[in-house]
């Protein structure tokens, strides 16, 4: 199938570190995408990685893909209040032809001060 | 810069009433446009994407339908709306490319009555 599965929730207090986890299904995908969404608001490209790529890091966000288990993981360090939002992840379909991304069903993060 | 718009940010309409929802792009020419749709508490759901004026691919059977009158714009409509089609609707651009990075716009939040 197309699923791309998260876990429903994170709880974290603020200043500690938060990783949210995705598995995928397409083998195929040449990207992978984090997504943020704040309340009522539309998503936010937050990074994406490479297929070819282990690990990719900008400022307080580190992605870890390990391919053989279609593995995607988002570590947000220092988490704040403001990191309090939906985070997706998504990949592309590359061998439907299809030119869109699926997401994830969003993993909600709760910063707790 | 790119940038795009929707409208409404909310909308509340009876049922069996028809729906109209418009998104445009600025800022670049030729984009892959998408419609989400996205329930309560759940992930997106792809309703549409377009990859050229008059072009439009259905992902799932359902009371709405779109149309891409020109380049930058994309309509989402329905003649009668129906209860379950409440929910938040998002509209989305891509460059066409492998990266299918997709841009959101700020959501319409759509309640029937």
């Amino acid at each position: 199938g197309e699923d791309v599965e998260q876990s429903l929730f994170l709880s974290v207090r603020e200043g500690d570190s938060s990783v949210i986890n995705c598995t995928y299904t397409d083998s195929s995908s040449t990207y992978l995408y984090w997504y943020k969404q704040e309340p009522g608001a539309g998503l936010q490209l937050l990074t994406y990685i490479f297929s070819n790529m282990d690990m990719k890091q900008d400022q307080r966000l580190t992605v870890l893909l390990n391919k053989k288990d279609k593995h995607l993981s988002l570590r947000i360090a220092d988490t704040q209040t403001g990191d309090s939002a939906i985070y997706f992840c998504a990949e592309n379909l590359m061998d439907t032809g299809r030119r869109a991304l699926t997401f994830g069903s969003g993993t909600r993060l709760q910063v707790q001060p | 810069s790119q940038t795009i718009h929707q409208w409404p940010a909310t909308l509340v309409q009876p049922v069996g009433s028809p729906l109209s929802l418009e998104c445009t792009v600025e800022g670049t020419s030729n984009p892959n446009l998408y419609w989400y749709r996205q329930a309560a508490g759940r992930g997106l759901q792809l309703l549409f994407y377009s990859v050229g004026i008059g072009q439009i691919s259905s992902e799932v059977p359902q009371n709405l339908s779109a149309s891409r009158p020109q380049d930058r714009q994309f309509i989402l409509s329905s003649k009668k709306l129906l209860l379950s089609d409440s929910g938040f609707y998002l509209c989305a651009w891509s460059v066409f490319g492998i990266n299918t990075e997709a841009f959101f716009g700020q959501g319409t939040r759509l309640t029937v009555v």
